[in-house]
C-alpha cells in the first residue's frame, strides 16, 4: 500500500518564525512531489511541487527534497496568521500513473 | 478568466435520489478527476479521466458513475447505491506532462442527503 503520511497537528508557531512542515512517502519510484494550503470550508490551493533532490524557493516558501529518505518538507518563513491553514502533500507514482497519493495533512496555527 | 467551476456549492439530496455535481474547465487540460473529501480521511479518488470518452475508476467509484463527452466537462452522478454519499466533492484537471501533472482544484460541492 503506497502511502503518504503527515503529522497531524496542531502546528504552533508564534507570528514571523519558521514553519517547518513534513511528509514522508513509501514508494520509492514517486518522482513529483505537492505542497498544497487548504483553508476550511475551501477547496485546495497548489504552493509548490518539486522533482529534483534538494531545495525550491518561491517566496516565503522552500520544499525540500530528500529522495534517499524519501520525506519532503515545507518550510514557512516569516509565516503570517493567513498561513494558518491545513498543509497537504501529495506524491505521484512513476510512469502513466497521473494518480496522486495525499496526505492527510498537518494543522498549522500561527499565532499573532 | 480560466479556471475550473462546480457547481452548485452546496446540495441537499433525499435519500434514494441521483444527483449529478457539474465540472467545467476552460483551462485546455487533458485530464479531469474527482476527489471526496470526509473530515479526518484526506482526499480519496472517485475517478479520473485522460482523454474524452475515456475514464478510470479510482479508490472509491461503487456509486458513483461519471461521463467525458467533452473535454471541458467532467460530471458526476451520486447514485442511490452509494450509501454515505454526504461529503465535500472536489474536481481538479491538470495537464499531461513528462514529470510533473500539477492538479488545480474547483471550489468543491458540498452535498448533504437529508
Amino acid at each position: 500500500q503506497k502511502e503518504v503520511e503527515q503529522n497531524s497537528g496542531p502546528l504552533s508557531v508564534p507570528e514571523g518564525a519558521i514553519a517547518s512542515l513534513n511528509c514522508t512517502y513509501s514508494d520509492r519510484g514517486s518522482q513529483s512531489f505537492f505542497w498544497y494550503r487548504q483553508y476550511s470550508g475551501k477547496s485546495p490551493e497548489l504552493i509548490m511541487f518539486i522533482y529534483s533532490n534538494g531545495d525550491k524557493e518561491d517566496g516565503r516558501f522552500t520544499a525540500q527534497l530528500n529522495k534517499a529518505s524519501q520525506y519532503v518538507s515545507l518550510l514557512i518563513r516569516d509565516s503570517q496568521p493567513s498561513d494558518s491553514a491545513t498543509y497537504l502533500c501529495a506524491a505521484r507514482g512513476a510512469g502513466n500513473n497521473r494518480k496522486l497519493i495525499w496526505g492527510l495533512g498537518t494543522s498549522l496555527a500561527v499565532n499573532p | 478568466d480560466g479556471g475550473i467551476t462546480q457547481s452548485p456549492k452546496y446540495l441537499f439530496r433525499k435519500e434514494g435520489q441521483n444527483v449529478t455535481l457539474s465540472c467545467e474547465q476552460n483551462l485546455n487540460h487533458d485530464a479531469m478527476y474527482w476527489y471526496r473529501q470526509d473530515p479526518g480521511q484526506g482526499l480519496r479518488l472517485i475517478y479520473y479521466s485522460q482523454i474524452v470518452n475515456d475514464f478510470q475508476k479510482g479508490d472509491i467509484a461503487e456509486g458513483y458513475s461519471v461521463s467525458r463527452e467533452k473535454k471541458e466537462s467532467f460530471p458526476l452522478t451520486v447514485t442511490s447505491a452509494q450509501k454515505n454519499p454526504t461529503a465535500f466533492y472536489l474536481c481538479a484537471s491538470s495537464i499531461i506532462g513528462p514529470r510533473t501533472d500539477t492538479q488545480y482544484f474547483g471550489p468543491g460541492t458540498r452535498l448533504t442527503v437529508l
